[in-house]
């Protein structure tokens, strides 16, 4: 079992819709990070979270420390918004981050 | 614009032969991990430069080896290619080791090897 887990691996929405990505760890952490890669690969750092929770624009990003999960949310979706969306974990015992394996997200106009 | 730049975006090269990638960070950016990123996977943890020294490794072979200059640039150096490196190797930076520091990734360097 990956100590990062993501679901749902691909999300297909229309435009307009709420998406909901959600990410499981199994380790402690000091922060948890939700990033955006475009296909060309370029990474995004859209949210940095150790508790609570985090707004920017459209997006929204929780976290629940004691069941260890987090969920980004993207309100009125649209099609610029495709792109594969990562939660990543830097545990308290080091100095990586561990990724989960990602969500391909498609908007439909 | 995260302000960590990579070199070369994409190459070529045969098994046996090495490779040697390159970032540039911002200013006052003494944290550089990379990462390799295979298709359709996510990211993993080759290792991390904190003020020029190694100070964390993930389950990756010697041949992969590193360096972090005093300039805020660094080098991810792997030796006798094999076919499965090839993958997406991104480079990412940070101001101080702590994990609640924002984390700049480069575009990545895409690498073949034939």
């Amino acid at each position: 079992k990956n100590e990062v887990e993501q679901s749902p691996q691909n999300l297909t929405a229309q435009e307009g819709e709420f998406i909901t990505i959600n990410c499981s760890y199994s380790v402690g952490i000091s922060a948890l990070h939700w990033l955006q890669q475009h296909p060309g690969g370029g990474i995004v750092s859209l949210f940095m979270l150790s508790s609570g929770k985090k707004k920017h624009g459209r997006l929204i990003a929780t976290i629940n420390i004691q069941e260890k999960h987090s969920s980004l949310h993207i309100t009125a979706s649209h099609p610029r918004d495709s792109a594969v969306y990562i939660c990543a974990v830097r545990s308290t015992s080091g100095s990586r981050l561990t990724f989960g394996e990602g969500t391909q997200l498609t908007v439909n106009p | 614009e995260t302000g960590v730049t990579q070199s070369p975006t994409h190459l070529i090269k045969t098994r046996g032969q090495q490779v040697t990638l390159r970032c540039s960070s911002q200013s006052g950016h003494n944290t550089v991990s990379w990462y390799q990123q295979a298709l359709g996977q996510g990211p993993q943890f080759i290792f991390q430069y904190y003020r020029e020294e190694e100070n964390g490794r993930g389950n990756f072979p010697p041949r992969f080896s590193g360096l972090q200059f005093p300039n805020y640039s660094s080098e991810l150096n792997v030796n006798a290619l094999e076919l499965d490196d090839s993958a997406l190797y991104l480079c990412a930076s940070s101001a101080g080791q702590t994990g609640g520091n924002t984390i700049y990734f480069g575009e990545g360097s895409w690498l073949t090897v034939v």
